[in-house]
């Protein structure tokens, strides 16, 4: 089987750096994804890892070790708006690599 | 345009009724999915549509009923739905076979009375 493990909430403070992380039991493995969701709004893809290393992308970083079967989401200088649901998600060999959501932590960013 | 659209945005319907969402995404995608998502859960995959062709069908019941008119288009066609059957109705698309970078639809919120 297969299984994705995130905590469930998450707070901090404006301006205040957080890390969301993100441990996986699965067999083949290909790479693992973030979404942002806001309530009531749509899942949005923040960022991808397929190798070992770290992904940066403007406030958000994502990273991923393939030997500890982890990986993590930061997020740098907390605005309110961050505010939301984060998803990692693990998409495995086979054709098509469609994501497998975890459960999603709910990120509150306090003023 | 890197926007999938759907209508409607809300949709109350009887446990009689046949009611049809859509899903549009004019990105040149060709695979597109249907999701359906809880309150505090994670988004369900229903079904997967690559090249205008159902490749994935995750054990879905037969009251709901995909369709892929042409490579922009994606309906979902609902009949004799369950209350358990309310959530949110999520459409997706992406390039090709690269489906872990998806683009998501603002959903259609999906009451069965």
């Amino acid at each position: 089987g297969q299984s994705l493990e995130q905590p469930s909430e998450v707070t901090a403070v404006e301006g205040a750096i957080v890390q969301i992380n993100c441990t996986y039991q699965t067999s083949g493995f290909y790479g693992l994804s973030w979404y942002q969701q806001h309530d009531g709004g749509a899942p949005t893809f923040l960022s991808y890892n397929g190798l070992d290393g770290l992904e940066e992308t403007g406030r958000f970083s994502s990273f991923l070790s393939r030997s500890d079967s982890y990986g993590y989401l930061l997020l740098q200088e907390l605005q309110m708006k961050d505010s939301a649901s984060y998803f990692c998600a693990v998409s495995l060999t086979g054709g098509s690599y469609i994501p497998t959501f975890g459960r999603g932590t709910s990120l509150i960013v306090h003023p | 345009d890197t926007e999938v659209t759907q209508t409607p945005k809300h949709l109350v319907m009887g446990m009689t009724n046949k009611k049809s969402l859509k899903c549009e995404q004019h990105m040149g995608h060709r695979a597109m999915y249907w999701y359906k998502q809880k309150a505090k859960k994670p988004p369900e995959l229903m079904f997967v549509y690559s090249y205008e062709k159902l490749s994935i069908n995750e054990s879905v019941p037969s009251r709901f009923s995909p369709e892929c008119p042409n490579s922009s288009l994606l309906n979902l066609h609902l009949h004799a739905l369950q209350p358990e059957d309310s959530a949110l109705y999520l459409c997706a698309s992406s390039q090709g076979l690269a489906g872990y970078e998806q683009y998501f639809g603002p959903g259609t919120r999906l009451t069965v009375t």
